[in-house]
């Protein structure tokens, strides 16, 4: 299916690690990107290719796969990353996961 | 360092159109291929359509499909998303972004009201 599925939200500390999950079919066969919003802004590529890292992107940003899931995983969250974060894939078409509102409190 | 710049917001009547422009900066229209996303009032992303460069033409969510039309202008290095029959339910934020993501434009709010 080209759906990407995510929870809604996501809850930690500050330290504590915070990892949000994005399930889909076409996972297992094509890369996933993630991005961060910000209220008001633009999204923000944190992730490419399942675990790249663009340039100025932070080392606490990591993400894996496996099979048809892949993991953002924040470690150490600090209360600026607080935001929503939607994994992407590109399939025949294009598809945006639902967004998972990370709450660092 | 790509660079893409929105028209401003629109408020537009149900069934009107609306054309939303996106100029690049930093590199030609040429050299990157465009799509579109719109973001609904509290809602997440959606794609709407962009260039494909591996089968060379322009590609739209179904959900799109006969309302939207991206089109290029490369003499200005301008890329355009106009979408008609507005209805409310097209109230967004509407932005251009590259083919990969790695950038976005500043986003153009579209509103449909009577």
């Amino acid at each position: 299916s080209y759906e990407l599925t995510q929870p809604s939200s996501v809850s930690v500390s500050p330290g504590q690690t915070a990892r949000i999950t994005c399930s889909g079919d076409v996972l297992a066969k094509k890369y996933a990107r993630w991005f961060q919003q910000k209220p008001g802004q633009a999204p923000v590529l944190v992730i490419y290719k399942d675990s790249e890292r663009p340039s100025g992107i932070p080392e606490r940003f990591s993400g894996s796969s496996s099979g048809t899931t892949v993991t953002l995983t924040i470690s150490g969250a600090q209360v600026e990353d607080e935001a929503d974060y939607y994994c992407y894939s590109a399939a025949d078409n294009r598809v945006f996961g639902g967004g998972t509102k990370l709450t660092v409190l | 360092q790509v660079q893409l710049v929105q028209s401003g917001a629109e408020v537009k009547k149900p069934g009107a159109s609306v054309k939303v422009s996106c100029k690049v900066s930093g590199y030609t229209l040429t050299e990157l291929s465009m799509h579109w996303v719109r973001q609904a009032p509290g809602k997440g992303l959606e794609w709407m359509g962009g260039f494909d460069p591996e089968d060379g033409e322009t590609i739209y969510a179904q959900k799109f499909q006969g309302r939207v039309t991206m089109t290029e202008d490369t003499s200005t290095d301008t890329a355009y998303m106009e979408l008609s029959s507005l209805r409310s339910e097209d109230t967004a934020v509407y932005y251009c972004a590259t083919d990969t993501f790695d950038y976005w434009g500043q986003g153009t709010l579209v509103t449909v009201s009577s």
